[in-house]
């Protein structure tokens, strides 16, 4: 099963709004990332919020993570319509604090902003 | 520019027939990856390479194969044994080693079978 797995599916807000996707996960991990993907292409690192920290900013990004929970959210801000994408969470595992050197990614939010 | 190339950007198969997919990085990175992506799906691991020589099954390497002969190369060959290949494939690049980092996507390869 998904390590990473979102929430919402689909999101679909006007331009101004903030936008807010979750992500759960099952296991340990070192870290977990948050990635960006236009249609059709590759995706695009976005922001890494280690597990020892609890937020992270990067312009209209914030980023939590709750490790008792399990869970991380991220926050874009004052939306706009090129923010339009898909976003992924993506977990680096661990065991013991040694990481397995692999990503799991989770099924993905498909966010529409409109103008 | 530095960066990681993929090609073609549209594949065709015929039934039976084996493809290779090429992935390409000049950022010296250590680390590769391939990745299967359905339609509103999250990514699945192919396979991955933490070193040149080296690589390892991801989730779902049946029918799949690679080979990782030059630290800037990771080919992906889709053989006939994978029943349903139609599909985004995606190469990604890390700095690799034991730790986690980011990865570097290319732009995919979308594959489908004739």
């Amino acid at each position: 099963s998904q390590q990473g797995e979102e929430d919402p599916q689909a999101l679909s807000i006007q331009e101004g709004e903030n936008a807010t996707m979750n992500c759960s996960y099952k296991t340990s991990i070192n870290n977990l990332q948050w990635y960006r993907q236009n249609s059709g292409r590759g995706l695009v690192h976005l922001i890494l919020i280690r597990s020892n920290e609890r937020e992270k900013h990067s312009g209209r990004l914030r980023v939590t993570l709750d490790t008792s929970k399990k869970s991380s959210s991220l926050l874009i801000t004052a939306s706009r319509a090129a923010d339009t994408a898909s976003y992924f969470c993506a977990t680096d595992e661990s065991a013991g604090g040694t990481s397995y050197g692999k990503l799991t990614f989770g099924q993905g939010t498909i966010l529409t902003v409109h103008p | 520019d530095g960066g990681i190339t993929q090609s073609p950007k549209y594949l065709f198969r015929k039934e039976g027939q084996n493809v290779t997919l090429s992935c390409e990085q000049n950022l010296n990175h250590d680390a590769m990856y391939w990745y299967r992506q359905d339609p509103g799906q999250g990514l699945r691991l192919i396979y991955y390479s933490q070193i040149v020589n080296d690589f390892q099954k991801g989730d779902i390497a049946e029918g799949y194969s690679v080979s990782r002969e030059k630290k800037e190369s990771f080919p992906l060959t889709v053989t006939s044994a994978q029943k349903n290949p139609t599909a985004f494939y995606l190469c990604a690049s890390s700095t690799g080693g034991r730790g986690s980092d980011t990865q570097y996507f290319g732009p995919g390869t979308r594959l489908t079978v004739l």
